[in-house]
């Protein structure tokens, strides 16, 4: 069964801190993994990796996909208090085209 | 364009009631989805469209049947609410080629 596991689970930092954030999977046949942003609502797009696009980068904002150690990193560097959110990991497999499998989640707290 | 909308945003049920929520996008979106989102759970898959005539089931179908109206409306339906699907559920839609999905606002779903 396909399965994603996030850590750590929540994290409290201070701004200006730099924090790096996990995803590791076990995905039948890996196609691709995104990162979301969820504050009070819906969760926001962030990143997608694929084989072809291992690592992406937006402003201070910045993942790395490991197909090896099947895994992939977030990182936030110079964190302010509008970061603070939970960040959810997806996955999906090419024998579920189109299905996404989401890990549980990090919940980030950047205090002032 | 409004996205990813969502009806009702909140709702209370007794067990044993019936109900549907109903979910609409407007980015001729090929694919829809529903998820659950309890605490500490990240989002669980419940059913999806790949396209405007299929469905398939998630990873926690039990009580819930869905219907694709259209391409554009995809809806939800307890027939027999129990306390256990308590829960926020969104609704998302994506272009059906593995890219991002867009969330709607929510539901927030009670069932005494």
């Amino acid at each position: 069964e396909d399965k994603v596991v996030q850590s750590p689970l929540s994290l409290v930092v201070h701004e200006g801190d730099t924090v790096t954030l996990n995803c590791s999977y076990e995905v039948t046949n890996f196609r691709s993994l995104l990162w979301y942003k969820q504050e009070k609502k819906a969760p926001t797009f962030l990143f997608m990796l694929t084989s072809s696009g291992i690592e992406k980068k937006s402003g201070r904002l910045s993942s790395i996909l490991d197909k090896k150690e099947l895994s992939s990193i977030l990182n936030i560097t110079a964190t302010q208090t509008g970061d603070s959110a939970i960040y959810l990991c997806a996955v999906e497999s090419l024998y579920n085209f189109n299905k996404f499998y989401f890990g549980s989640g990090t919940k980030l707290n950047v205090k002032p | 364009n409004a996205g990813v909308t969502q009806t009702p945003k909140f709702q209370v049920l007794k067990t044993g009631q019936s109900m549907t929520l109903q979910c609409a996008q407007d980015m001729n979106h090929n694919s829809m989805y529903w998820y659950r989102q309890d605490p500490g759970m990240g989002l669980r898959l419940i059913y999806y469209s790949a396209s405007e005539g299929t469905t398939d089931k998630g990873e926690v179908p039990n009580g819930y049947n869905v219907s694709r109206l259209n391409k554009r409306e995809f809806s939800l339906r307890l027939e027999s609410a129990a306390p256990s699907q308590t829960s926020v559920y969104f609704c998302a839609s994506s272009d059906g080629r593995g890219d991002e999905q867009y969330f709607g606002p929510g539901t927030r779903l009670t069932v005494t």
